[in-house]
């Protein structure tokens, strides 16, 4: 069975500019739930989408949005980029959310 | 959800037992402990959970304490693989906290030869 996906592996972004990251869950997994982690530090919770729903969000700002679609993969889009949201952007999908949690291999964002 | 507190950095020999220790004095009934890993760029890897009772799968074991404020995960047999950081999570299993992970500084596990 194929594990979670993420696209792009990599992006180079500049400043101020507008960047959209999607992800696959596993198959039968209706929850997706995205985190942004920083060089050196554990992972940060940015949303949780469960049945296409928002059930949760981190603290970070409104530049920072996403949807779920009905076959449930996720879109994670970040505007006005800044230079800090520099991360790897991962991606986790579970059953409910409320159970154990699968990541994918993550997104390498670069803002310049 | 509880704060945890692991040490920073543990090491151990190949084909030994890795025992990582986890307090979370403050955990309340209602509260699983998670372990995740995460090898060097790759996302976390889920481990293991338990509420109360010990527990075993094909990765690990989990050993949580009687009265629930301290947890040891337990790899019997570490291999250089297991090189990573090791995060112990205690988390609502309902409510407000719809699992939402909140990883921490977690542990630097490193296997030598």
């Amino acid at each position: 069975d194929a594990g979670v996906t993420q696209s792009p592996t990599h992006l180079i972004k500049t400043r101020g500019q507008q960047v959209t990251l999607r992800c696959s869950p596993i198959s039968g997994h209706k929850s997706v739930s995205w985190y942004q982690q920083v060089l050196g530090q554990g992972p940060q919770f940015i949303f949780q989408y469960y049945e296409k729903e928002e059930r949760g969000r981190g603290n970070f700002p409104d530049r920072f949005s996403a949807r779920q679609f009905p076959n449930y993969s996720s879109e994670l889009n970040v505007n006005a980029l800044l230079l800090g949201d520099s991360a790897l952007y991962l991606c986790a999908s579970s059953l409910t959310g409320y159970n154990e949690q699968f990541f994918g291999p993550g997104t390498r964002l670069t803002v310049l | 959800d509880a704060k945890t507190t692991q040490p920073p950095s543990m090491d151990c020999a190949e084909g030994r037992a890795a025992n990582l220790p986890c307090n979370h004095s403050t955990i309340s009934g209602n509260e699983y402990v998670y372990w995740y890993r995460q090898i060097h760029s790759q996302g976390p890897q889920y481990i293991i959970h338990g509420l109360k009772n010990n527990e075993t799968n094909e990765m690990a074991s989990l050993i949580i304490t009687e009265d629930r404020k301290s947890s040891t995960l337990i790899l019997p047999h570490a291999t250089l693989r297991d090189t990573a950081v090791y995060y112990c999570i205690a988390i609502n299993a309902g409510g407000t906290s719809y699992g939402k992970l909140t990883f921490g500084q977690g542990t630097i596990l490193t296997v030598h030869p």
